[in-house]
């Protein structure tokens, strides 16, 4: 049974990063699969962030390409997200997700995590 | 970018009634290429269809998506009160962002 979970900070000041890692188990992230994240703002609708392959490959949103990074660690089976200059608008459950790569779709998700940006 | 125009914004409907929600797509998607989840308060989103018809692993038959081009349904046959929650579609494009999501349908009880 493949489980995904993210940890990270659940407080961001304002101008800070943003880092949250997702552990994988039950699948390994040099696997066909691309692993990716997406976020919700409270009481709104989801947004892709971007995806990782194990290439070291990765796809960004581009209204956040300028400030997020994505990276793998394969010794802990791991992937993680940065997002830099952070605002209040950054706020939102981050969810992280596998996509496997003929399904052009998140089939296993994290439970997710909240962060707040605020001082 | 794609943009996906989902209705009605708000569903209601009774237990056993059939529930039609509808993904409209600013441009042509690929049928292999759209997707549907549903999300319930406080937990992440399932995928249900993928490949605008194909249900994921463990999800029941009463789901089922069609459609094509720029307009995709996610049909509910008969409703179970554990199927009322959000929905949204997503579509893979070639462009960047290569996945967007609806604005998400609400599926409440009558």
């Amino acid at each position: 049974q493949v489980q995904l979970q993210e940890s990270g900070p659940g407080l961001v000041k304002p101008s800070g990063t943003l880092s949250l890692t997702c552990a994988v188990s039950g699948d390994s992230i040099s696997s066909s699969n691309w692993w990716s994240w997406v976020r919700q703002p409270p009481g709104k609708g989801l947004e892709w962030i971007g995806e990782i392959y194990h290439s070291g490959s990765a796809n960004y949103n581009p209204s956040l390409k300028s400030r997020v990074t994505m990276s793998l660690d394969k010794s802990k089976n791991q992937f993680s997200l940065r997002l830099s200059s952070v605002t209040a608008a950054d706020t939102a459950v981050y969810y992280c997700a596998r996509i496997p790569f003929y399904y052009y779709a998140m089939d296993v998700w994290g439970q997710g995590t909240t962060v707040t940006v605020s001082s | 970018e794609i943009v996906l125009t989902q209705s009605p914004g708000t569903l209601s409907l009774s237990p056993g009634e059939r529930a039609t929600l509808s993904c409209r797509a600013s441009q042509s998607v690929s049928s292999s290429y759209l997707a549907w989840y549903q999300q319930k308060p406080g937990q992440a989103p399932r995928l249900l269809i993928y490949g605008a018809s194909s249900r994921a692993s463990g999800i029941p038959d009463r789901f089922s998506g069609s459609g094509s081009g720029t307009d995709f349904t996610l049909t509910i046959s008969r409703l179970e009160p554990e199927d009322f929650a959000v929905y949204y579609c997503q579509q893979y494009g070639s462009s960047p962002p290569k996945y967007t999501f609806g604005q998400g349908t609400n599926l409440e009880i009558k």
